[in-house]
């Protein structure tokens, strides 16, 4: 499975927009992009995925470059308790699913 | 069916000593899967079931580390002579068959070893 390079930290104000970045110029056109995140003393939680097109949700959206090497999470709103460690991880689709996480971008949401 | 339940959140137990954890998937979901996670870092994958077949286990998972999904419902894992350096948070995860599915988490078991 693809590495994946995300900045450490980042912070932004409450009720802005909070655009997460990932790197990932190894994915091949078979594996997806996913997003977790984990808030403090919780088991991460799955936020969105995609393969090549960009994807919405109730949470968030998710925005890959045409080449698939790098995607962006867009929280469009975000809250305090958005304040956790998002995790981008690139999946291959006929593999076991399991998940490698890396260190991930801890995100903190500034009241 | 809420989410994956864990049992128990925290175990605190001797070097030595040998500790259990159960979890229990949600219900539909066949896949089944173990991380583990120190502080600070994300975690780690440790083992995957396919129903009550353990089909994948990772180099972290030492001799000592055995897991279980008898009938293929809920699934244990056992720390035989417990170290210092197994200290961390145990996390169960579930998902189904489905395609790319997402993978739900429980909420962990916090083991720390004295």
């Amino acid at each position: 499975d693809a590495k994946t390079t995300q900045p450490p930290s980042m912070d932004c104000a409450e009720g802005r927009a909070a655009n997460l970045p990932c790197n990932h110029s190894t994915i091949s056109g078979n594996e997806y992009v996913y997003w977790y995140r984990q808030i403090h003393s919780q088991g991460p939680q799955y936020i969105i995925h995609g393969l090549k097109n960009n994807e919405t949700n109730e949470m968030a959206s998710l925005i890959i470059t045409e080449d698939k090497k790098s995607s962006t999470l867009i929280l469009p709103h975000a809250t305090l308790r958005d304040t956790a460690v998002y995790y981008c991880i690139v999946l291959r689709m006929d593999s076991s699913y399991k998940l490698i996480f890396g260190s991930g971008t801890r995100l903190l949401v500034r009241p | 069916d809420t989410g994956v339940s864990q049992n128990p959140r925290h175990k605190i137990t001797k070097r030595g000593q040998n500790v259990t954890f159960r979890c229990d998937p949600i219900s539909e979901h066949n896949r089944l899967y173990w991380y583990r996670q120190t502080l600070g870092q994300g975690p780690e994958f440790l083992t995957y079931f396919q129903n009550e077949a353990q089909l994948e286990k990772s180099r972290l998972l030492s001799d000592r580390f055995s897991a279980e999904r008898p009938k293929g419902s809920f699934s244990t894992l056992e720390i035989q002579r417990t170290e210092q350096g197994d200290s961390a948070m145990y996390l169960c995860a579930s998902s189904s068959q489905q395609g790319a599915a997402e993978a739900f988490f429980g909420q962990g078991t916090r083991l720390t070893v004295v």
